[in-house]
C-alpha cells in the first residue's frame, strides 16, 4: 500500500524568503511522485513530477523536487517565495504498476502562507 | 483546447437524497478517475473508469457508483447521501498509454448535505 506524509499543515514564509515543503512517501514498488497546487475554491494544478528520470525535477512557477530514494523523501522548494505562492500544496504517490491504474494517493497537504 | 471540465459548479441537496455529478475529459484522454476532497484533506480516490468499466476502487461504499460514456465523459452517482458526504468531487482525466499516467483535474463540484 501506498501513503504519503506532508510534514506540518501550515507553513509560513516572507516574501523573498526560502520554501520548503516536506513529503515523505511509502511505496512497495518505485513511485511517481507529484506535487500538485490548489488555489481557494479551484481544482488541482500540476507543479511537477517525478517519473524515473533526474532525481531533480523542475515544475512550473520556480518549483523545484528532489527525488532521495535512500529518505523515501520528495520535498519542494523555491528559493524566493512570491504572494502569488500563497496555496494549498498536495503531494501524491502513484504506483506504477499495471494492476493498480496508475491512482494518486494524496497527503493531507500543507498551506503556505506568505507574509509581505 | 478544453480542459477537464465538470458541472454542476455547486449543489446543495438534503440527507438521503441522490446525486449526480458530470464531468468531461481533456481532449484526447481515454480515462477517467473520481477524487472526493473533504474539508481540509487531501483528495481520496473514488474509481476509476476506462472503456466504459470500473477499473479500480478506493474504499467507498456502494453508495457511489459512476458511468463512462462512449465519448469518454463520466458521471458519478450518490445514492442516499450522507452528511459526511459533503465534500468537492473532483474529476481528473488520464491518457492510458504506455508510460505514466498523468492526471488533468477538473476544478471540482462543491456538494454540500444539509
Amino acid at each position: 500500500a501506498q501513503s504519503v506524509t506532508q510534514l506540518g499543515s501550515h507553513v509560513s514564509v516572507s516574501e523573498g524568503a526560502l520554501v520548503l515543503l516536506r513529503c515523505n512517501y511509502s511505496s512497495s514498488v518505485p513511485p511517481y511522485l507529484f506535487w500538485y497546487v490548489q488555489y481557494p475554491n479551484q481544482g488541482l494544478q500540476l507543479l511537477l513530477k517525478y517519473t524515473s528520470a533526474a532525481t531533480l525535477v523542475k515544475g512550473i512557477n520556480g518549483f523545484e523536487a528532489e527525488f532521495k530514494k535512500s529518505e523515501t523523501s520528495f520535498h519542494l522548494t523555491k528559493p524566493s517565495a512570491h504572494m502569488s505562492d500563497a496555496a494549498e500544496y498536495f503531494c501524491a504517490v502513484s504506483d506504477r504498476s499495471g494492476g493498480s491504474n496508475y491512482k494518486l494517493t494524496f497527503g493531507k497537504g500543507t498551506l503556505l502562507t506568505v507574509n509581505p | 483546447d478544453a480542459g477537464v471540465t465538470q458541472s454542476p459548479t455547486h449543489l446543495i441537496k438534503t440527507r438521503g437524497q441522490q446525486v449526480t455529478l458530470r464531468c468531461s475529459p481533456k481532449s484526447g484522454h481515454d480515462t477517467v478517475s473520481w477524487y472526493q476532497q473533504a474539508l481540509g484533506q487531501g483528495p481520496q480516490f473514488i474509481f476509476q473508469y476506462y472503456e466504459e468499466e470500473e477499473r479500480q476502487r478506493g474504499n467507498f461504499p456502494d453508495r457511489f457508483s459512476g458511468h463512462q460514456f462512449p465519448n469518454y465523459s463520466s458521471e458519478l452517482n450518490v445514492n442516499a447521501l450522507l452528511l459526511g458526504d459533503s465534500a468537492l468531487y473532483l474529476c481528473a482525466s488520464s491518457l492510458r498509454d504506455r508510460g505514466f499516467y498523468e492526471q488533468f483535474f477538473g476544478p471540482g463540484t462543491r456538494l454540500t448535505v444539509l
